[in-house]
């Protein structure tokens, strides 16, 4: 089954500092991949969806300029929370879509194991 | 618009007892439908899914089937065990332009023996 690794699964560091979480489809290539972000006991926040080659596409009201991504293959995506404030601190998770050939109906989304960031 | 709404928790229950976890969703056009579940700490595991009016998805013992005339997709499972403690998403997926999922704010299953 395609497989999403996400890294780090834990980070905790101090305020001010920049967090960089990878997000890695380990056996299919995805042209595009998604960011959440979810608070304790709540649902997860679409924050991006990150294109292969091209900008992110952000979420209203997600900071781009505090939420760096970049997709620079077809098989990894990074987010790096720049300078980072216990606000922050939070459930982040990715997730990869198989390629959808032409049925149009949508695959399923193949979620990594999320990284809980602690900002002190 | 889009949306996805799920019956709150938590729910709790005996080991072996039947559950039932609503979900309904508005959306424009025909969109794909999706149950997922997220054990503590970890990310979100695809249970199931239903492309089309009337399919049924169906993994693990839980089902679900998609409505379009009630525009529902509520996940049921005849027997839980403990190991079912998890919190449960419904989700739909939007085909025009981008994948983009909604979820619903989840549902919390505890099941006790």
């Amino acid at each position: 089954g395609a497989v999403v690794s996400q890294h780090p699964s834990w980070v905790i560091c101090k305020s001010g500092t920049s967090v960089k979480i990878e997000c890695r489809s380990l056996d299919f290539q995805a042209t595009t991949m998604f960011w959440y972000r979810q608070f304790p006991k709540q649902s997860l926040m679409l924050m991006a969806t990150s294109n292969e080659g091209s900008k992110a596409t952000y979420e209203q009201g997600v900071e781009k300029d505090k939420f760096l991504i970049n997709h620079a293959s077809l098989t990894l995506s990074t987010l790096t929370v720049t300078s980072a404030h216990p606000e922050d601190s939070s459930f982040y998770i990715c997730s990869a879509s198989q390629p959808d050939g032409h049925s149009g109906r949508g695959q399923p989304q193949h979620f990594g194991d999320g990284t809980r960031l602690s900002i002190l | 618009g889009n949306s996805v709404t799920q019956m709150e928790g938590p729910v709790t229950l005996s080991e072996e007892a039947f559950l039932t976890i609503n979900c309904t969703y508005t959306a424009t056009g025909y969109p794909s439908l999706f149950w997922y579940v997220q054990y503590p700490g970890e990310g979100l595991q695809l249970l199931l899914k239903a492309t089309k009016a009337d399919d049924k998805g169906s993994n693990k013992g839980f089902e679900a089937t998609y409505r379009k005339e009630t525009t529902s997709f509520h996940l049921e499972k005849g027997s839980v065990q403990v190991s079912d403690s998890a919190v449960y998403f419904c989700a739909l997926i939007i085909t025009s332009g981008t994948y983009k999922y909604i979820f619903g704010t989840g549902t919390r299953l505890k099941v006790l023996a």
